[in-house]
């Protein structure tokens, strides 16, 4: 059973373009999560989704930051013009169910530079 | 106050050392709390849940105190492949969505 899987697992982008993401869930878990960790800081929520569904994205900045999880492939966090503060390392996580007490599996990251 | 506060560290202990963390927690009706670790530039991993009455796995020990709104981790019998950062989790009883929240981290260093 693979675990969760995201890529590309390194991303560098100039100013100005466009991001994107992707995150697998493990086989059977319908509930991703995706969280932005900056150098020397803890994970910071970003948003919460089902599938075809945004469940809470209360940690999504409001501009320029979007995600989907369509029926079919994977989920995406889509960053449209980059800034430098927004170089990070971003993480996907997956449940099967959401619920409090539900494990999260973490996938390896996306390292995303902006140069 | 932060809503979940660590000691940042680093903890810096020998091999066969016995260590402690803990992570102190702002809303009272936090009703599930983890430990994860993370090494460095990789992923984190769930090390262990923490149940209302404790949990031991292995070396580590897990303690919860509503009280005083606190968890905290034990590691006995320090390895060298226990050097990482160590993140309390807490989850809310209310909200709806269950949105964890993430201490920023204990680093542990395990040194000869």
């Amino acid at each position: 059973n693979a675990g969760v899987m995201q890529n590309p697992r390194h991303l560098v982008r100039r100013r100005g373009q466009e991001a994107r993401l992707r995150c697998s869930p493990m086989k059977g878990h319908s509930h991703v999560y995706w969280y932005r960790q900056l150098p020397e800081e803890g994970l910071k929520f970003m948003v919460y989704l089902q599938k075809e569904n945004i469940i809470d994205e209360s940690g999504m900045p409001k501009e320029r930051f979007s995600a989907e999880f369509p029926k079919e492939g994977p989920s995406i966090l889509r960053i449209q013009q980059v800034v430098r503060g927004d170089s990070a390392a971003y993480f996907c996580a997956s449940s099967t169910q959401g619920a409090g007490t539900d494990t999260q599996y973490f996938g390896p990251g996306t390292r995303l530079t902006v140069l | 106050r932060k809503e979940v506060e660590q000691d940042p560290g680093p903890f810096n202990v020998p091999e066969g050392a016995t260590v402690a963390f803990n992570c102190t927690y702002s809303n009272s009706a936090s009703q599930s709390f983890f430990w994860y670790r993370q090494d460095c530039r990789k992923e984190p991993k769930l090390l262990m849940s923490v149940y209302s009455s404790g949990n031991e796995d292995g070396r580590f020990t897990a303690q919860l105190n509503r009280a005083s709104q606190y968890i905290s981790l034990l590691i006995r019998d320090s390895k060298l492949s226990d050097s990482a950062t160590y993140l309390c989790v807490v989850i809310p009883a209310s909200g709806g969505s269950y949105i964890p929240t993430f201490g920023r981290g204990t680093s542990l260093i395990v040194h000869p």
